[in-house]
């Protein structure tokens, strides 16, 4: 499984933005990048996922770097509820299982 | 969002007996997997299942995990004989077809081997 690297934990204030960022360089062609947070006490959450072109929902974006080796997740106004371990996966095409890292700790302040 | 809801919530045991964790599947989704989640550690997948198949296991899913889902209903995940270590936060999730990448979390089954 291709590698990612997080910071451990950033640190935020509530309705400002937020860019949590990943490396990684050894992305393979098909490999997807998803994000995923993990909320206090519950289970894993889909946030977003992409493969080369920059993503929107209704939770976030995902910008991805031209040479891939790299992405960024934005939060556009972070709100308390934001505060989670957030994890950037590669998935390559097919795959079945996700394959966690540690994460980012996101703290936001009031 | 698609809800998984998962039984029971907290399980206490103790240690050599029995633990069934169950899982609700959503209508039309086939794809189902198990990961747990030792306190403070990273989240680790279990097994994948489709098809009424394991399609891929971990090293962690030995002899003494099974899962199935009899006729289509509830997704479970067995441990014969539990140990001290099997004590963690038990994930099922789903997804529903093969090219879709999301996959739907539970809440969780704490189980505490005493």
């Amino acid at each position: 499984d291709a590698k990612t690297t997080q910071p451990n934990s950033m640190e935020s204030n509530e309705e400002e933005p937020v860019h949590l960022p990943c490396n990684h360089s050894t992305i393979s062609g098909t490999d997807y990048i998803h994000w995923y947070r993990q909320l206090p006490s519950q289970g894993p959450e889909y946030v977003i996922h992409g493969l080369t072109s920059n993503v929107n929902n209704r939770m976030a974006s995902l910008a991805i770097a031209e040479d891939r080796k790299s992405s960024t997740l934005i939060l556009h106004r972070a709100t308390l509820r934001d505060a989670a371990v957030y994890y950037c996966i590669l998935i390559f095409q097919g795959a079945q299982k996700l394959v966690f890292g540690q994460g980012t700790r996101l703290t936001i302040n009031p | 969002e698609p809800e998984v809801t998962q039984t029971p919530s907290h399980q206490v045991t103790q240690m050599g007996q029995e633990v069934i964790l169950r899982c609700v599947p959503i209508s039309n989704h086939l794809y189902f997997y198990w990961y747990r989640q030792i306190l403070g550690q990273k989240v680790e997948f279990l097994v994948s299942f489709y098809n009424n198949e394991i399609s891929e296991k971990s090293e962690i899913f030995d002899d003494q995990f099974s899962v199935e889902r009899p006729d289509g209903s509830n997704f479970t995940l067995k441990i014969r004989s539990t140990k001290l270590e099997d004590s963690a936060m038990y994930f099922c999730a789903m997804k529903g077809q093969t090219y879709v990448y999301e996959q739907y979390f539970g809440p969780g089954t704490r189980l505490t081997v005493t």
